[in-house]
């Protein structure tokens, strides 16, 4: 079974500064998807990037990008110019890519960063 | 842009009750999921549905629950006989997943939250 682990449950960051978010996982599969979710008090889940494991270059989206190690089993999402609005918890997720009724279908989350954006 | 939708937000009910959370999936996609966050916990899978019938569970889903897709638009969660430890957060997602297009992300709810007394 694949596991996700996020080491750090609190981080904060000075509005406009970068803070990095780790997520390592465990996987036997060659072939899946990453994932980091959002999560604001509003509490809706929210898509923040996603990464594909066969892609070599890391996924960026605006302010958000990720360092995806493969080897290492590590992805790490990068917030640039941190924003008030980016507080929330923050969920690394992993995907199967084997197909439906094959492999586990639905993500595997972390327990989440809670992160704090200081004004 | 489309959203998934839940209701109620905010369920009560007393332990040994039955409980149905309801959930609108965006209107133009095949997967549908829901998972459940217990406070200060990850968010854990329960089941997928495809096509009309369960695509994949948890271990967590067991006899106590189901799923159904009552008519063209509903997704719905029922679980029967509740207990203090179904107390969470229910998250229904839909995606628009195929065949070809594994990474295709759930678009979430805003989550249905039981409280079991």
């Amino acid at each position: 079974a694949q596991t996700v682990t996020q080491s750090q449950p609190e981080m904060s960051v000075q509005e406009a500064e970068t803070v990095t978010l780790s997520c390592t996982y465990d996987t036997s599969e060659s072939d899946y998807y990453l994932f980091w979710y959002k999560q604001p008090p509003s509490r809706q889940m929210i898509l923040v990037i996603r990464q594909e494991a066969y892609k070599q270059q890391n996924a960026t989206e605006n302010r958000f990008s990720v360092n995806f190690q493969k080897a290492a089993k590590s992805f790490s999402l990068k917030i640039s110019d941190s924003q008030l609005g980016d507080a929330a918890m923050y969920f690394c997720a992993y995907r199967s890519a084997s197909v439906p009724g094959g492999g586990a279908d639905g993500l595997t989350f972390g327990k989440g960063t809670h992160l704090i954006i200081q004004p | 842009e489309p959203e998934v939708t839940q209701t109620p937000s905010h369920q009560v009910t007393q332990m040994g009750q039955e409980v149905i959370l309801r959930c609108v999936p965006i209107s133009n996609h095949l997967y549908f999921y829901w998972y459940r966050q217990i406070l200060g916990q990850k968010v854990e899978f329960l089941v997928s549905f495809y096509n009309n019938e369960i695509s994949e569970k948890s271990e967590i889903f067991d006899d106590q629950f189901s799923v159904e897709r009552p008519d063209g638009s509903n997704f719905t969660l029922k679980i029967r006989s509740t207990k203090l430890e179904d107390s969470a957060m229910y998250f229904c997602a839909s995606s628009h997943r195929t065949l070809s297009s594994y990474n295709s992300p759930l678009h979430f709810g805003n989550g249905t939250r039981l409280t079991v007394t």
